[in-house]
Formats: C-alpha cells, structure tokens, sequence
C-alpha cells in the first residue's frame, strides 16, 4: 500500500470548473509537495508546504496536519491546466520524498 | 540559471548495453535524486545522495549504480541494460531542510 494517496485518479471538468484534488498519507511529514507534469513533459514544482494554506494566481493548497490530509483547488480551471498532478510527502528525515501516484486532469473547452 | 539539466533526453539501448545518464544541477543544493516513472506506478526513487561523495539506495536500486565526485553532478550507471529498465528517469535536486524539490525534464530510457 502506498504511504501517499491521492484521489480521484482521473477527473473531467469543463472550463470555469472549481477543481479539487486529494492527497492522504500515512506517514509523519515535515511538509508536502504539489507538482504538475504535463503530458510528454516534465515535473513542475507548485508549492511546498508544511501548515495553513498557500494560493499562487488561481491555485490554493491547503493542509491539515492532524488529518494528515492535503488538498489542491483550482478556480477557474482552464484548458491549460490539463495536466497530471502530483503530491509528495517530505518525510520526518527530512530528505525522501514519497510520491502519490497522480491525479490526471483534463479541462474540456 | 538552468536548475536541474539532465542528458540525453532519449536513447535506445540494445539489451545488455550499458549508458550513463547525467544530472546536473547550478543551485548548490546538498540533496540529489534518481526517479524512475513508470504508467500506473507513479515516482520510484532508485538511489539518492544527501551530499558529495555519499549516496543511498532508494525502493529500486537493482541494475543501477550511481556517483557524486562533484556536488553538482549525480551520475545514474547502467551496467547490462534491461528491458525491465525500459522507463522515463527523472532528476531531483533540493536543499536541506524543507526546501521544495526542482526536477530535471526527464530521460526517456527505451530497452529493445
């Protein structure tokens, strides 16, 4: 069983949509990654965080320690937001990061 | 500023072969790692390095050796390629502590 869980695994929205995307781990962390990866292409760095919440233009994540839960939002979602995303938790150790399996979008004009 | 650089971008070995992929990095970061991605599996890490001239296994390290002479460079070893190595490797550089991780644009491996 991966230590990192994200859901859905697909997801179809329709342009304008308010997306979310969820990532659930087991195990403790000092921080979480979010990352996008384009189709063919390669690995973004979105945010990187470890309490609270961070927003960057139309992208807002979010993180719940206790619940070990974190969760990607998307307002206004945009064909060019088709993409996979990707969370990663940084562990205790502080130097491996433990990858969900990615969420693949895709936003329909 | 280039981040993370990563060669080549494509190569196709014949089984048995044996290739050295490069990774680069300019940010002086102390942490360097080796991904492979594969359909359905998500990010394996293969090896790692937390610093010059010290690296690690990682969940996949069979059939792959690797060395740090330098800080910013982290060389993947194939020694007697296989078609199970067929995969897209990925790159990753970070600083200590809970910097974010910059990725280089992948190398597409294909094993006939």
């Amino acid at each position: 069983k991966n230590e990192v869980e994200q859901s859905p695994q697909n997801l179809t929205a329709q342009e304008g949509e308010f997306i979310t995307i969820n990532c659930s781990y087991s195990v403790g962390i000092s921080a979480l990654h979010w990352l996008q990866q384009h189709p063919g292409g390669g690995i973004v760095s979105l945010f990187m965080l470890s309490s609270g919440k961070k927003k960057h233009g139309r992208l807002i994540a979010t993180i719940n320690i206790q619940e070990k839960h974190s969760s990607l939002h998307i307002t206004a979602s945009h064909p060019r937001d088709s993409a996979v995303y990707i969370c990663a938790a940084l562990g205790g150790s502080n130097y491996k990061l433990t990858f969900g399996k990615g969420t693949l979008l895709t936003v329909n004009p | 500023n280039a981040g993370v650089t990563q060669t080549p971008k494509f190569r196709v070995l014949k089984t048995g072969q044996s290739m050295t992929l490069l990774c680069a990095q300019d940010m002086n970061h102390e942490y360097m790692y080796w991904y492979r991605q594969d359909p359905g599996m998500g990010l394996r890490l293969i090896h790692y390095s937390v610093g010059e001239g010290t690296t690690a296994k990682g969940e996949v390290p069979d059939g792959y050796n690797v060395s740090r002479l330098k800080k910013q460079n982290f060389l993947l070893g194939l020694e007697s390629a296989a078609p199970s190595q067929t995969s897209v490797y990925f790159c990753a550089s970070r600083q200590q502590g809970g910097a974010e991780a910059f990725f280089g644009q992948g190398t597409r491996l294909t094993v006939v």
